[in-house]
Protein backbone atom coordinates (compact mmCIF):
# COMPACT_ATOMS: atom_id res chain seq x y z
CA UNK A 1 0.00 0.00 0.00
CA UNK A 2 1.27 3.48 -0.68
CA UNK A 3 1.48 5.44 2.36
CA UNK A 4 3.22 8.71 3.98
CA UNK A 5 4.15 9.07 7.39
CA UNK A 6 4.37 11.97 9.50
CA UNK A 7 5.27 11.19 13.03
CA UNK A 8 6.09 15.18 14.43
CA UNK A 9 2.62 16.64 14.83
CA UNK A 10 4.67 20.06 15.95
CA UNK A 11 7.86 21.18 15.79
CA UNK A 12 8.83 24.63 17.27
CA UNK A 13 12.53 26.25 15.97
CA UNK A 14 14.42 29.18 17.07
CA UNK A 15 14.74 31.88 14.53
CA UNK A 16 17.84 31.66 12.19
CA UNK A 17 17.96 27.69 13.25
CA UNK A 18 17.89 24.90 10.80
CA UNK A 19 14.98 22.13 11.78
CA UNK A 20 14.62 19.09 10.34
CA UNK A 21 10.76 17.33 9.65
CA UNK A 22 10.55 13.83 9.16
CA UNK A 23 8.71 11.94 6.47
CA UNK A 24 8.53 7.96 5.37
CA UNK A 25 7.06 6.43 2.72
CA UNK A 26 5.92 3.15 1.24
CA UNK A 27 5.49 2.20 -2.26
CA UNK A 28 6.35 -0.74 -3.96
CA UNK A 29 6.72 1.24 -7.31
CA UNK A 30 10.02 1.71 -8.34
CA UNK A 31 9.47 5.21 -10.02
CA UNK A 32 8.15 7.53 -7.83
CA UNK A 33 8.54 11.23 -6.95
CA UNK A 34 8.39 12.81 -3.51
CA UNK A 35 6.91 16.71 -2.38
CA UNK A 36 6.96 19.06 0.31
CA UNK A 37 4.21 21.73 0.76
CA UNK A 38 3.82 24.87 2.94
CA UNK A 39 0.56 25.45 4.02
CA UNK A 40 0.06 29.07 5.73
CA UNK A 41 -3.39 29.74 7.53
CA UNK A 42 -4.65 31.15 4.44
CA UNK A 43 -4.88 27.63 3.10
CA UNK A 44 -2.61 27.67 -0.28
CA UNK A 45 -0.56 24.82 -0.87
CA UNK A 46 3.01 25.97 -1.52
CA UNK A 47 5.39 23.52 -3.58
CA UNK A 48 8.83 23.56 -1.91
CA UNK A 49 10.49 21.22 -3.13
CA UNK A 50 10.72 17.91 -5.60
CA UNK A 51 12.66 14.69 -5.15
CA UNK A 52 12.59 11.92 -8.08
CA UNK A 53 13.18 7.93 -6.94
CA UNK A 54 16.04 7.87 -9.68
CA UNK A 55 17.36 11.45 -8.96
CA UNK A 56 20.93 10.51 -6.99
CA UNK A 57 21.18 14.14 -5.78
CA UNK A 58 19.06 15.61 -2.85
CA UNK A 59 17.20 18.07 -3.84
CA UNK A 60 17.87 21.80 -2.97
CA UNK A 61 15.45 24.77 -3.30
CA UNK A 62 17.05 28.04 -1.15
CA UNK A 63 16.92 27.44 2.13
CA UNK A 64 15.02 24.83 1.56
CA UNK A 65 16.94 20.68 0.94
CA UNK A 66 15.57 17.36 1.30
CA UNK A 67 17.43 14.61 2.64
CA UNK A 68 16.54 11.59 0.41
CA UNK A 69 17.10 8.28 1.93
CA UNK A 70 16.04 5.81 -0.38
CA UNK A 71 17.32 2.75 1.41
CA UNK A 72 15.55 4.14 4.50
CA UNK A 73 12.56 5.21 2.51
CA UNK A 74 12.53 8.49 4.10
CA UNK A 75 12.69 11.84 3.01
CA UNK A 76 13.06 14.48 5.34
CA UNK A 77 12.53 18.54 4.65
CA UNK A 78 15.32 20.23 6.37
CA UNK A 79 15.14 24.45 6.48
CA UNK A 80 18.13 26.22 7.04
CA UNK A 81 18.01 29.69 8.81
CA UNK A 82 14.64 29.84 9.57
CA UNK A 83 13.01 32.70 9.45
CA UNK A 84 9.00 33.72 11.17
CA UNK A 85 7.51 33.23 7.89
CA UNK A 86 8.18 29.37 7.75
CA UNK A 87 5.52 29.31 10.51
CA UNK A 88 2.75 27.25 8.52
CA UNK A 89 1.57 23.74 7.86
CA UNK A 90 4.05 21.35 6.29
CA UNK A 91 2.99 17.80 4.49
CA UNK A 92 4.87 15.51 2.54
CA UNK A 93 3.33 14.16 -0.19
CA UNK A 94 4.02 11.27 -3.10
CA UNK A 95 3.41 10.75 -6.62
CA UNK A 96 2.34 7.41 -6.98
CA UNK A 97 0.82 5.00 -9.76
CA UNK A 98 -2.59 3.11 -8.75
CA UNK A 99 -4.15 1.59 -11.75
CA UNK A 100 -2.57 3.45 -13.92
CA UNK A 101 -3.76 6.95 -12.75
CA UNK A 102 -0.90 9.16 -11.13
CA UNK A 103 -2.14 10.33 -7.70
CA UNK A 104 -0.75 12.39 -5.26
CA UNK A 105 -1.04 11.15 -1.11
CA UNK A 106 -0.40 13.40 1.72
CA UNK A 107 1.11 12.62 4.84
CA UNK A 108 -0.89 13.87 7.80
CA UNK A 109 1.63 17.51 8.33
CA UNK A 110 3.98 18.53 10.72
CA UNK A 111 2.73 22.21 12.31
CA UNK A 112 6.04 24.37 12.28
CA UNK A 113 6.24 27.52 14.63
CA UNK A 114 9.18 29.01 14.75
CA UNK A 115 10.68 31.44 17.76
CA UNK A 116 11.36 34.76 17.43
CA UNK B 1 4.50 30.23 -13.53
CA UNK B 2 1.63 28.13 -13.09
CA UNK B 3 -1.40 29.49 -12.00
CA UNK B 4 -4.70 27.72 -11.07
CA UNK B 5 -7.39 29.57 -9.51
CA UNK B 6 -11.01 28.72 -8.00
CA UNK B 7 -13.81 30.88 -7.54
CA UNK B 8 -15.51 31.64 -5.07
CA UNK B 9 -12.93 31.55 -2.32
CA UNK B 10 -15.69 30.80 0.15
CA UNK B 11 -19.03 30.37 0.02
CA UNK B 12 -21.98 29.87 3.06
CA UNK B 13 -25.29 28.09 2.11
CA UNK B 14 -28.05 26.51 3.28
CA UNK B 15 -28.51 22.70 4.04
CA UNK B 16 -29.93 21.23 0.67
CA UNK B 17 -28.80 23.36 -1.58
CA UNK B 18 -26.18 23.10 -4.47
CA UNK B 19 -22.82 24.64 -4.64
CA UNK B 20 -20.82 24.87 -7.70
CA UNK B 21 -17.20 25.53 -7.35
CA UNK B 22 -14.93 26.32 -10.39
CA UNK B 23 -10.62 25.24 -11.26
CA UNK B 24 -9.59 27.43 -13.16
CA UNK B 25 -5.71 26.61 -14.85
CA UNK B 26 -5.00 30.32 -16.66
CA UNK B 27 -1.72 30.07 -18.06
CA UNK B 28 -1.49 26.10 -19.07
CA UNK B 29 -3.55 23.46 -19.94
CA UNK B 30 -4.13 20.61 -17.90
CA UNK B 31 -5.64 17.43 -18.74
CA UNK B 32 -5.51 16.54 -15.29
CA UNK B 33 -7.26 17.99 -12.29
CA UNK B 34 -7.42 16.19 -8.90
CA UNK B 35 -9.96 17.79 -6.35
CA UNK B 36 -9.51 17.55 -2.57
CA UNK B 37 -10.98 17.95 0.63
CA UNK B 38 -9.03 19.19 4.04
CA UNK B 39 -10.94 18.95 7.23
CA UNK B 40 -9.70 21.61 9.70
CA UNK B 41 -6.09 20.39 11.44
CA UNK B 42 -6.12 17.11 8.93
CA UNK B 43 -4.39 16.75 6.01
CA UNK B 44 -5.74 16.56 2.16
CA UNK B 45 -7.64 13.99 1.16
CA UNK B 46 -7.87 12.89 -2.59
CA UNK B 47 -11.63 13.13 -3.92
CA UNK B 48 -11.47 12.68 -7.31
CA UNK B 49 -8.94 12.84 -10.35
CA UNK B 50 -10.73 14.50 -13.27
CA UNK B 51 -9.74 14.28 -16.84
CA UNK B 52 -10.65 16.38 -19.71
CA UNK B 53 -13.30 14.95 -21.89
CA UNK B 54 -13.78 11.38 -19.47
CA UNK B 55 -15.89 10.75 -16.30
CA UNK B 56 -13.52 11.35 -13.18
CA UNK B 57 -12.37 8.50 -11.19
CA UNK B 58 -13.66 9.06 -7.69
CA UNK B 59 -11.80 7.67 -4.83
CA UNK B 60 -13.20 5.13 -2.35
CA UNK B 61 -15.36 6.04 -0.13
CA UNK B 62 -16.72 9.20 -2.30
CA UNK B 63 -20.42 9.77 -3.25
CA UNK B 64 -20.16 10.83 -7.27
CA UNK B 65 -23.69 11.90 -7.08
CA UNK B 66 -23.08 14.02 -4.21
CA UNK B 67 -19.94 15.55 -5.34
CA UNK B 68 -20.50 15.69 -9.23
CA UNK B 69 -17.02 17.04 -11.46
CA UNK B 70 -17.20 18.04 -14.91
CA UNK B 71 -14.01 18.63 -16.72
CA UNK B 72 -15.26 19.96 -19.71
CA UNK B 73 -12.06 21.63 -21.20
CA UNK B 74 -8.22 21.49 -20.80
CA UNK B 75 -8.71 25.02 -18.25
CA UNK B 76 -11.50 23.95 -16.17
CA UNK B 77 -13.12 22.14 -14.02
CA UNK B 78 -16.01 22.24 -11.75
CA UNK B 79 -17.20 20.16 -8.45
CA UNK B 80 -20.96 20.54 -7.40
CA UNK B 81 -22.00 19.39 -4.02
CA UNK B 82 -25.63 18.51 -4.06
CA UNK B 83 -27.86 19.53 -1.56
CA UNK B 84 -25.46 20.22 0.50
CA UNK B 85 -25.54 19.44 4.37
CA UNK B 86 -23.42 20.80 7.22
CA UNK B 87 -21.09 17.49 7.51
CA UNK B 88 -20.16 18.75 3.63
CA UNK B 89 -18.46 21.91 5.17
CA UNK B 90 -14.62 21.56 4.59
CA UNK B 91 -12.09 23.34 2.53
CA UNK B 92 -12.14 22.28 -1.18
CA UNK B 93 -8.92 22.40 -2.99
CA UNK B 94 -8.20 22.11 -6.86
CA UNK B 95 -4.78 21.17 -8.52
CA UNK B 96 -4.12 21.05 -11.92
CA UNK B 97 -1.00 18.65 -13.99
CA UNK B 98 0.47 19.68 -17.01
CA UNK B 99 0.03 18.67 -20.06
CA UNK B 100 2.52 15.43 -20.98
CA UNK B 101 5.47 16.83 -22.38
CA UNK B 102 6.18 18.38 -19.40
CA UNK B 103 7.52 17.09 -16.35
CA UNK B 104 4.82 15.47 -14.51
CA UNK B 105 6.81 16.72 -11.47
CA UNK B 106 4.33 19.07 -9.98
CA UNK B 107 0.74 19.44 -9.58
CA UNK B 108 -0.48 23.04 -8.73
CA UNK B 109 -2.86 23.87 -6.56
CA UNK B 110 -5.90 26.51 -6.27
CA UNK B 111 -6.23 28.76 -3.31
CA UNK B 112 -8.81 26.68 -2.20
CA UNK B 113 -12.40 27.17 -1.09
CA UNK B 114 -14.30 26.89 2.16
CA UNK B 115 -17.61 25.95 1.96
CA UNK B 116 -19.79 26.16 5.46
CA UNK B 117 -23.17 24.81 5.04
CA UNK B 118 -25.71 25.79 7.60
Amino acid sequence: AQKITQTQPGMFVQEKEAVTLDCTYDTSDQSYGLFWYKQPSSGEMIFLIYQGSYDEQNATEGRYSLNFQKARKSANLVISASQLGDSAMYFCAMRALTSGTYKYIFGTGTRLKVLA
Amino acid sequence: GAVVSQHPSRVICKSGTSVKIECRSLDFQATTMFWYRQFPKQSLMLMATSNEGSKATYEQGVEKDKFLINHASLTLSTLTVTSAHPEDSSFYICSAARLAGFSYNEQFFGPGTRLTVL
